[in-house]
């Protein structure tokens, strides 16, 4: 099966950190461009990073340009988020979803980030 | 990389047809024609229903249609049956590798 699973998730003091990870099988992870979606409690879907398939591109929103990094281990077939000086609204659940021509069509379950303290 | 304006909400009874509108700007929905709608059920992920303005993965019913018009792009859902209840998000490719999403429309099947 195709599939994507998020993890390192969990509750992090503001201007704490995370790593998140998002685990690939089923198809060839090195072959697609991939994308973290993130949703806050309640709230609506926001489009947050993309890498592309080699990782020579990144691109990020501007609510979280210089706080978070994106990046791939294709050997591994994972994909990774590191979050940095953290906000309670980073609270949310984080999503990695694959890019196939502009549209988003696998998605894993996500991981929930709460940032309390 | 403001979120594309979505009506908070839609309903019809069984059977019934239910349009929900996406308005964005030049830059985004108008564009590009890579505009995609996704279904959302409580506690799941998305599931993309439609891509490319009007194209349906294999598997998603062709009761989901979509088109655009200018800034504005349209998911119609026909014949609505219940599992069609759900939170539908549009979202758009937004150049330099970015996407941006819609406030999201909750559809209610009466």
């Amino acid at each position: 099966d195709v599939q994507l699973v998020e993890s390192g998730g969990g509750l992090v003091q503001p201007g704490g950190s995370l790593r998140l990870s998002c685990a690939a099988s089923g198809f060839n992870f090195s072959g697609y461009e991939v994308n973290w979606v993130r949703q806050a409690p309640g709230k609506g879907l926001e489009w947050v990073s993309y890498i592309s398939a080699s990782g020579r591109f990144i691109s990020y929103a501007d609510s979280v340009r210089g706080r978070f990094t994106i990046s791939r281990d294709n050997a591994k077939g994972s994909l990774y988020l590191q979050i940095n000086s953290l906000r309670a609204e980073d609270t949310a659940v984080y999503y990695c979803a694959r890019e196939n021509f502009y549209k988003m069509d696998v998605w894993g379950k996500g991981t929930t980030v709460t940032v309390a303290s | 990389q403001s979120a594309l304006t979505q009506p908070p909400s839609a309903s019809g009874s069984p059977g019934q047809s239910v349009s929900i509108s996406c308005t964005g700007t030049s830059s985004d929905v108008g564009g590009y024609k890579y505009v995609s709608w996704y279904q959302q059920h409580p506690g799941k992920a998305p599931k993309v229903m439609i891509y490319e303005v009007t194209k349906r993965p294999s598997g998603v019913p062709d009761r989901f249609s979509g088109s655009k018009s200018g800034n504005t792009a349209s998911l119609t859902v026909s014949g609505l049956q219940a599992e069609d209840e759900a939170e539908y998000y549009c979202s758009s490719y937004a150049g330099s590798t970015s996407y941006v999403f819609g406030t999201g429309t909750k559809v209610t099947v009466l």
